[in-house]
């Protein structure tokens, strides 16, 4: 079935380190591609997205790029803040799909250190 | 605009007590969704509601009822509640575009259930 697969946290850095976060998916067709971001205590917000492939989504400093031969939508940051402590979550939405519904990777805590 | 909106934050319970989660958006949209999210597991979809009046079991069903009370409001419903439910709850809510629903979704902040 669909599914994404994201690395385990949780990921430690110090501030202005150079962050990768891995995100693989498997599915059928061709899916477009989420980061959402959840700050402690607060819900989900979308960080970046692609729709196709070669694609890149940008946000704040974030960047993703669609690869379609890898299956995969790793997020980096050059240069990270403490402010960028949070959990990150890969996600899938399929074209065929009318609902709109989302497929979530198991989620990646990331936690900056000044 | 309040955006997406759930009531209440927290909530305590026994095995066997019922509750309802409200959860209500201000952004016209017609597609909205329950998802649970338990540690290491992701975000898990409940149920969702493609348009007024319709609602579709998701991937983890199992001990909820939903009503979409209309396009604004869509409720979660545990009628004999679990340990297994303690968890933390987000409602979100999505654009139509013509026949399709966007893939952006928009979430709500959270209601954090414990099952006793």
């Amino acid at each position: 079935g669909d599914s994404v697969t994201q690395m385990e946290g949780p990921v430690t850095l110090s501030e202005e380190a150079f962050l990768t976060i891995n995100c693989t998916y498997t599915a059928t067709g061709y899916p477009s591609l989420f980061w959402y971001v959840q700050y402690p205590g607060e819900g989900l917000q979308l960080l970046l997205k692609a729709t196709k492939a070669d694609d890149k989504g940008s946000n704040k400093g974030f960047e993703a790029t669609y690869r379609k031969e890898t299956t995969s939508f790793h997020l980096e940051k050059g240069s990270v803040q403490v402010s960028d402590s949070a959990v990150y979550f890969c996600a899938l939405s399929l074209h065929s799909s009318n609902t709109g519904k989302l497929i979530f990777g198991q989620g990646t805590t990331l936690q900056v250190k000044p | 605009n309040a955006g997406v909106t759930q009531t209440p934050k927290f909530q305590v319970l026994k095995t066997g007590q019922s509750m309802t989660l409200q959860c209500a958006q201000d952004m016209n949209h017609n597609s909205m969704y329950w998802y649970r999210q338990d540690p290491g597991m992701g975000l898990r979809l409940i149920y969702y509601s493609a348009s007024e009046g319709t609602t579709d079991k998701g991937e983890v069903p199992n001990g909820y009822n939903v009503s979409r009370l209309n396009k604004r409001e869509f409720s979660l419903r545990l009628e004999s509640a679990a340990p297994s439910q303690t968890s933390v709850y987000f409602c979100a809510s999505s654009d139509q575009r013509g026949t399709r629903t966007t893939d952006t979704q928009y979430f709500g902040p959270g209601t954090r259930l414990t099952v006793l």
